[in-house]
């Protein structure tokens, strides 16, 4: 178990571009979470998936972020036409049954925008 | 929105005990405390959950009221290595059974040399 890996861990990419993130959790974790993080923040919840069923998606994804999890394994976040607002640390964990278990974090993937 | 309450910042000697505390007045029956600590630059860390009951773990203790109102977090013996910002999160059904965990801004510890 080598725990959440998320890939790459830095991405630096010009205004209006295009982006994917890659997220793979903790092999058999059925759920799957995204959060944004900036600066001086706590994590804010984005979208979360039960096995592949995307099941919650907060009003912080705008109609250029979406995210994917064929086959209820690994996950992307895409965001498309990025702006210097998108600028942050994204965020995968994951987990395995209800409340009462843990949920794990990667590290993270910061996107700059330029 | 954050249910939970806490210092915006601590400081602590290194190898005395940390104590962080976190108010929950709101909790209700079916929602757990967890703990979760950041690094500078890095993912969230797990530290510790619980429900009712007094949790132990090799990282740290949870100490919860008997109310549920408010815990504590104790880092026995903490280390240089212990500064961080710590969130503390009530975590339940929120709807749909998404489990989400909802940070707050967190408490940062400074453990001084």
């Amino acid at each position: 178990d080598t725990g959440v890996s998320q890939d790459p861990r830095h991405k630096i990419t010009k205004r209006g571009q295009n982006v994917t993130f890659r997220c793979d959790p903790i092999s058999e974790h059925n759920r799957l979470y995204w959060y944004r993080q900036t600066l001086g923040q706590g994590p804010e919840f984005l979208t979360y998936f039960q096995n592949e069923a995307q099941l919650e998606k907060s009003r912080l994804l705008s109609d250029r972020f979406s995210a994917e999890r064929p086959k209820g394994s690994f996950s992307t976040l895409e965001i498309q036409r990025t702006e210097q607002g998108d600028s942050a640390m994204y965020l995968c964990a994951s987990s395995f049954g209800g409340v009462g278990t843990e949920a794990f974090f990667g590290q993270g993937t910061r996107l700059t925008v330029v | 929105d954050a249910k939970t309450t806490q210092p915006p910042s601590m400081d602590c000697a290194e190898g005395r005990a940390a104590n962080l505390p976190c108010n929950h007045s709101t909790i209700s029956g079916n929602e757990y405390v967890y703990w979760y600590r950041q690094i500078h630059s890095q993912g969230p860390q797990y530290i510790i959950h619980g429900l009712k009951n007094n949790e132990t773990n090799e990282m740290a203790s949870l100490i919860i009221t008997e109310d549920r109102k408010s815990s504590t977090l104790i880092l026995p013996h903490a280390t240089l290595r212990d500064t961080a910002v710590y969130y503390c999160i009530v975590r339940g059904d929120s709807g749909g059974s998404n489990y989400k965990l909802t940070f707050g801004k967190g408490t940062l510890l400074t453990v001084n040399p």
